[in-house]
């Protein structure tokens, strides 16, 4: 089965910027979804389709996709970015969606 | 503004059933696929399953594939999930979203969600 991998954890301040990987076999050829999900709380769409915002989505959110990593890049972090993000994708050979583990982003 | 309800969860045995409702409001629920992705205490996202918008097509997570059902009546805005042989490890906050398009599978992805209902399996 298709499996994604994302660091379990990112540290950053305040008004710097946030990288958030998610690895998979030849990810590049895939669309790459991503989840924002603060404690306690239903998990919010962030980014579609490798790189689109959802409306209401900040500018500083952004996602890219090439080769074997999909990043979603969070610019001039605050504290409200502290959350949970985690990436999906459908795997055509198995007929599943496929999240990855998720990364817990610690704004400092 | 987009709504998606859950209910139906609580506490069962190992072994027993559940029947899991999505209430879906403010969209054409006719016109999209549905899905239910879980998160069990303290872990990350898992999907479970998708529904096409017609039901014609319908996908399953390989650990529930043989126990759960998804189903879903355009007529009443409603999905669901027939739980069945439940398993402690099935124990979860169960979400419902709805899919990107009307088909299930590639394509998708999952906005909004609701704010889940939880399965806990318990003896």
């Amino acid at each position: 089965s298709y499996v994604l991998t994302q660091p379990p954890s990112v540290s950053v301040a305040p008004g710097q910027t946030a990288r958030i990987t998610c690895g998979g076999n030849n990810i590049g050829s895939k669309s790459v979804h991503w989840y924002q999900q603060k404690p306690g709380q239903a998990p919010v769409l962030v980014v579609y389709d490798d790189s689109d915002r959802p409306s209401g989505i900040p500018e500083r959110f952004s996602g890219s996709n090439s080769g074997n990593t999909a990043t979603l890049t969070i610019s001039r972090v605050e504290a409200g970015d502290e959350a949970d993000y985690y990436c999906q994708v459908w795997d055509n050979s198995s007929d599943h969606f496929v999240f990855g583990s998720g990364t817990k982003v610690t704004v400092l | 503004e987009v709504q998606l309800v859950e209910s139906g969860g609580g506490l069962v045995r190992p072994g027993g059933s559940l029947r899991l409702s999505c209430a879906a409001s403010a969209f054409t629920f006719s016109s999209y696929a549905m899905n239910w992705i879980r998160q069990a205490p303290g872990k990350g996202l898992e999907w479970v399953s998708s529904i096409s918008s017609s039901s014609s097509y319908i996908y399953y997570g390989d650990s529930v594939k043989g126990r759960f059902t998804i189903s879903r009546d355009n007529a009443t805005n409603s999905l669901y999930l027939q739980m069945n042989s439940l398993r402690v490890e099935d124990t979860a906050l169960y979400y419902c979203a709805r899919g990107s398009t009307e088909a299930a599978g590639r394509g998708n992805w999952f906005d909004p969600w609701g704010q889940g209902t939880l399965v806990t399996v318990s003896s």
